[in-house]
């Protein structure tokens, strides 16, 4: 299986902050990265796919970049309802992985 | 709208199975795949395996092949995740979830709201 490591594994940040979120996998994925964001006791919520498409009525400050085996999740200027686990997905190989989240809290 | 509504929280024995269901409704049923993703307690997503739903081929995570079964009933729409022989370790909130995009692609832009199985003597 692909491994996919997330960094860091948990963040502090102040609105207004630009957060970086970081995934690396364990063999070149192309641009099969996908990204969600997952609120306490809620499901995982899609943020960003194949590496840098936004979702449909994700805001503009979420974006994502990357290829091959190192990708990032940016955002631009944290809101309050940004504090969340977020985690990455890679979607190249018929049996999908993970990363291990990326909990971001409030400084 | 799209919708998927899963079956409610389960209480199990260990070595007893469980069988949770996904109903979607909002869109045509047998046009999206739909995969399975669990999350133990305080825990990173896992992901299970998928169901083909127009054809029920299935691909699981070697993790789970032999213990879980992968259904669909197209009259109704539903989905189902059959896992046996469970553990204590099997203890985890049960996701369905559907591709975002007609051509099959893992990604999921769907989700249900998740059942929790709790596994314990």
């Amino acid at each position: 299986d692909i491994q996919m490591t997330q960094s860091p594994s948990s963040l502090s940040a102040s609105v207004g902050d630009r957060v970086t979120i970081t995934c690396r996998a364990s063999q070149s994925i192309s641009g099969y990265l996908n990204w969600y964001q997952q609120k306490a006791g809620k499901a995982p919520n899609l943020l960003i796919y194949a590496a840098s498409s936004l979702q449909s009525g994700v805001p503009s400050r979420f974006s994502g970049s990357g290829s091959g085996t190192d990708f990032t999740l940016t955002i631009s200027s944290l809101q309050p309802e940004d504090f969340a686990t977020y985690y990455c997905q890679q979607s190249y190989s018929t049996s999908v992985t993970f990363g291990g989240g990326t909990k971001v809290e409030i400084k | 709208q799209v919708q998927l509504v899963q079956s409610g929280a389960e209480v199990k024995k260990p070595g007893a199975s469980v069988k949770v269901s996904c109903k979607a409704s909002g869109y045509t049923f047998t046009s999206y795949r739909i995969s399975w993703v669990r999350q133990a307690p305080g825990q990173g997503l896992e992901w299970m395996g998928w169901i083909t739903t127009y054809n029920d081929k299935t691909n699981s995570a070697q993790k789970f092949q032999g213990r879980v079964t992968m259904t669909t009933d197209t009259s109704t729409s539903t989905a189902y995740m059959e896992l046996r022989s469970l553990r204590s370790d099997d203890t985890a909130i049960y996701y369905c979830a559907r591709d975002q995009l007609v051509l099959p692609a893992a990604i999921y832009g769907y989700w249900g709201q998740g059942t929790l199985v709790t596994v314990s003597s």
